[in-house]
């Protein structure tokens, strides 16, 4: 139980085009999600928090209108890079959170998607 | 604010060796400490975690030991298999309990050759 998927495991674009990642939760209901965000040899970075029909909270540094979050459903957010730029070439990961018993106190990750923009 | 420095990788070893992944951590209060595996082409999974200082997580073999003294939750295991071939993420949490909001180091590669 309690199982991610995100997808695209990798994908390649050109500068100034935009980007959707999905991270899905398969099994249960995910009521808060986390998106992150590597640089490489660098620690996971969160980026921002989601909760289901809320708007995201980003953290600090991190542009909301670059980083699009939408979190309709309670199996489904989508973090949109805009305009993308070589910059933004990164490693992105997922978590969710559901309710009830460790669902409370843990988080479940994707697989991360590996973006690079040419 | 809060940050996890961890042992650069790449880790290669033999199988049956002794392994020691180095993590340091600066946060204020008391946080929970974590470590997650990630094996090729999957996602993160929690391996153990520890929430108060003295505690030892263990899972898999692998442990570690929450020293507050030494800010340190270094993690360990007696003889690794190939299997144990993944990168390792330390991580803390300074919400009491929970591991959601999480700050990570950068991640360990470990190789393990038969």
């Amino acid at each position: 139980g309690a199982v991610v998927s995100q997808h695209p495991s990798r994908v390649i674009c050109k500068s100034g085009t935009s980007v959707k990642i999905e991270c899905r939760s398969l099994d249960f209901q995910a009521t808060t999600m986390f998106w992150y965000r590597q640089f490489p040899k660098k620690s996971l970075m969160l980026m921002a928090t989601s909760n289901e029909g809320s708007k995201a909270t980003y953290e600090q540094g991190v542009e909301k209108d670059k980083f699009l979050i939408n979190h309709a459903s309670l199996t489904l957010s989508t973090l949109t890079v805009t305009s993308a730029h070589p910059e933004d070439s990164s490693f992105y990961i997922c978590s969710a959170g559901g309710q009830g018993g460790k669902m409370n106190t843990e988080a479940f990750f994707g697989q991360g998607t590996r973006l690079t923009v040419v | 604010g809060n940050s996890v420095t961890q042992m650069e990788g790449p880790v290669t070893l033999s199988e049956e060796a002794f392994l020691t992944i180095n993590c340091t951590y600066t946060a204020t209060g008391y946080p929970s400490l974590f470590w997650y595996v990630q094996y090729p082409g999957e996602g993160l999974q929690l391996l153990l975690k520890a929430t108060k200082a003295d505690d030892k997580g263990s899972n898999k073999g692998f442990e570690a030991t929450y020293r507050k003294e030494t800010t340190s939750f270094h993690l360990e295991k007696g003889s690794v298999q190939v299997s144990d071939s993944a990168v390792y993420f330390c991580a803390l949490s300074d919400q009491p309990g929970s591991a959601r909001q999480l700050t990570f180091g950068s991640g360990t590669q470990l190789t393990v050759l038969p």
